[in-house]
């Protein structure tokens, strides 16, 4: 398998739930990325991770919590998620994730998460 | 704040040239890239630019004016296939991408 997956690609869950969202890069990249995205919004960086190190946080809740193994696989564990967190979750790899212009983000299907 | 804008909506027809802009107010620039989103999947690199000018790839096309904080996208011969978003997408000083909302393109037969 090639490129960056993502597993589920469809999620329902209620806001009592816990589910874990899986992603998964085959193309030998060091940096990995959790983006939310919401119909005509920008993406929204959630995460990053360098050499299975986060880098990022942007202010996330805390009902979202990140896991890197490895520099080949990230999780996103979900836990008492409201209604609004409805909404495309991506995740994507980079060579480098470091100060390189050209350093460019290869993204998986995302999974479509509904929040009732 | 840091802000990217481009149309929300176009239209255009199969077999045509369209021209999506991009324009940009960020705290530093390290580059401009283009990706492509077709509805539910994920999104895929078209282009960069991190000179000004035009840099050609097949049909597509992406222009860069740094001094105006500006960009487009050039896709010629349009087809059927090239119905999707767009996303601009620019890294700034601290090497972080920021996003615009993406285009939708709509391309009528």
């Amino acid at each position: 398998e090639t490129g960056v997956t993502q597993t589920p690609r469809h999620l329902v869950m209620g806001m009592t739930n816990k589910k874990s969202l899986k992603c998964e890069q085959h193309l030998g990249h060091n940096a990995m990325y959790w983006y939310k995205q919401s119909a005509k919004k920008p993406l929204e960086l959630m995460f990053v991770y360098n050499f299975k190190e986060q880098t990022e946080n942007n202010s996330v809740p805390s009902r979202f919590s990140p896991e890197c193994p490895n520099s080949s696989h990230l999780f996103l564990h979900l836990h008492t998620l409201q209604p609004e967190d409805s909404a495309l979750y991506l995740c994507a790899s980079s060579r480098t994730g470091l100060a390189d212009n050209t350093d460019t983000q290869y993204f998986g299907p995302g999974t479509r998460l509904t929040v009732l | 704040g840091q802000n990217i804008d481009q149309p929300t909506e176009m239209t255009a027809t199969e077999g045509a040239i369209v021209q999506i802009n991009c324009t940009y107010q960020t705290s530093g620039f390290n580059g401009l890239f283009w990706y492509q989103q077709h509805a539910g999947e994920a999104p895929t690199f078209l282009s960069y630019n991190v000179l000004d000018g035009l840099e050609e790839k097949g049909r597509f096309s992406s222009f860069l004016s740094r001094s105006k904080g500006y960009s487009y996208l050039l896709l010629k011969e349009l087809q059927m296939k090239d119905s999707a978003s767009y996303l601009c997408a620019v890294k700034d000083s601290n090497y972080q991408l920021i996003w615009g909302a993406g285009t939708k393109l709509i391309i009528k037969p």
